[in-house]
């Protein structure tokens, strides 16, 4: 079966310091890969979606990066963290064929920018 | 007008009641339909999973689609405590790389 790991789980960052949060998905190949923030109040915000190794679509413009070094590792970075970066960050796969695309979330990353 | 549109609530019921969640879409291109509930400072976990118009129900869980209105619901019967959490509607069109688009959620509380 398929399971999605994500880490840290909380942090808590001090404004202008760098981030990093992983995500690795095992039990399937060729997995689409996302990155969601939720914020209090305001829904599922798409930050990054990839369907394969290196190929990122950003959503939202902002000082967030991600990469997708391996075929199941998904990476969320910034190299200076602001205030409004807080949230609760989601790691989601979803098989890549045409499934009307159901995806499947992690735990999630509490990140505190202080 | 927003693509989907869902209450946030709270909604608050007593335990045993019949639950209506429902939410609202507007591009006709939408077949695939989904309910994701999400506990508290956890992930969204996968619900119900229904494709086009009609019913599917599993145990207390019944969702609902109706695609000429372009309004789903999710129905739980029954309704227990641990049923309280936020649920979240999503849908997509045929591609199966064109990310879910979610409603924002509502938020249900079961009252012992």
């Amino acid at each position: 079966s398929q399971t999605i790991h994500q880490w840290p789980a909380t942090l808590v960052q001090p404004v202008g310091s760098p981030l990093s949060l992983e995500c690795t998905v095992e039990g399937t190949s060729n997995p689409n890969l996302y990155w969601y923030r939720q914020a209090a109040g305001r829904g599922l915000q798409l930050l990054f979606y990839s369907v394969g190794i290196g190929q990122i679509s950003s959503e939202v413009p902002q000082n967030l990066s991600a990469s997708r070094p391996q075929d199941r590792q998904f990476i969320l970075s910034s190299k200076k963290l602001l205030l409004s970066d807080s949230g609760f960050y989601l790691c989601a796969w979803s098989v890549n064929r045409y499934s009307g695309n159901t995806i499947y979330f992690g735990e999630g990353s509490w990140l505190t920018v202080v | 007008q927003k693509e989907v549109e869902q209450d946030p609530g709270p909604l608050s019921v007593p335990e045993g009641a019949i639950v209506s969640l429902n939410c609202t879409y507007s591009n006709s291109a939408f077949q695939y339909f989904m309910w994701y509930r999400q506990y508290s400072r956890k992930g969204p976990e996968l619900l119900m999973y229904t494709y086009s118009s009609g019913n599917k129900e599993d145990g207390r869980f019944t969702a609902q689609v109706d695609k000429s209105s372009k309004y789903i619901s999710l129905f739980i019967r029954d309704s227990q405590p641990s049923d309280s959490a936020t649920y979240l509607c999503a849908m997509s069109g045929y591609s199966g790389n064109t990310p879910l688009v979610f409603g924002k959620g509502t938020r249900l509380s079961v009252i012992a």
